[in-house]
């Protein structure tokens, strides 16, 4: 069962304008939500991650705005680059001592047009 | 140079063979993960490792068997009951713990011939 529901499969974004990736969960018990951004052919790499005590993180262009009342989360990305063309992943974990295994979205493939 | 390391690149199976990828990782993280990803459906976690000499099934490992005798080493083999290995295969590792980063490898593409 998907625990992690992403969307939109794919975007196509305008250079400088704003990406928007939704992503929502179903287990409350999570309390961890990295996203993964990943290029073709590569492994993905945390790009930013959030716990619910916050409604907001923002590093440099990449925002994550959390609502834990929805139980959705989303990745904001401003002034949007090519070189941020790439397939993006939302997770989710929970804090147990059984490994803290992530449970991924689907993925979004982003495209940002020059 | 610390990292992980998965090998090969690239595979290629026949039917009804049983095939071993490799991940190695010198940066002495305790948890070690496979991942299958298939376009569309996302990064599906087939076993994993907490400490040597244990391991976990994830969600999908039906047709795949690892072992963690070392530390840096989680082998994951995809036998020939599993019927649909062609995909791209994920390994990971954490520092044990919540709440931490997940570090991948390069991946291994896998396709059967």
């Amino acid at each position: 069962q998907q625990q992690v529901k992403q969307s939109p499969q794919s975007l196509i974004v305008q250079k400088g304008g704003i990406s928007i990736i939704n992503c929502a969960y179903e287990n409350t018990a999570f309390d961890y939500f990295p996203w993964y951004q990943q290029f073709p052919g590569k492994g993905p790499a945390l790009l930013i991650a959030i716990r619910p005590d916050v409604s907001e993180k923002k590093e440099g262009r990449f925002t994550i705005s959390f609502n834990k009342s929805a139980k959705q989360f989303s990745l904001h990305i401003m002034d949007s680059q090519p070189g941020d063309s790439a397939t993006y992943f939302c997770a989710a974990s929970k804090g147990e001592t059984s490994g803290s295994r992530l449970t991924f979205g689907e993925g979004t493939q982003l495209t940002v047009n020059p | 140079d610390g990292g992980i390391t998965q090998s090969p690149k690239y595979l290629f199976r026949k039917e009804g063979q049983n095939v071993t990828l490799s991940c190695e990782q010198n940066l002495n993280h305790d948890a070690m993960y496979w991942y299958r990803q298939d376009p569309g459906q996302g990064l599906r976690l087939i076993y994993y490792s907490q400490i040597v000499n244990d391991f976990q099934k994830g969600d999908i490992a039906e047709g795949y068997s690892v072992s963690r005798e070392k530390k840096e080493s989680f082998p994951l083999t995809v036998t020939s009951a599993q019927k649909n290995p062609t995909a791209f295969y994920l390994c990971a590792t954490k520092i044990q713990g919540p709440n931490t980063e997940a570090f991948f490898g390069q991946g291994t593409r896998l396709t059967v011939v």
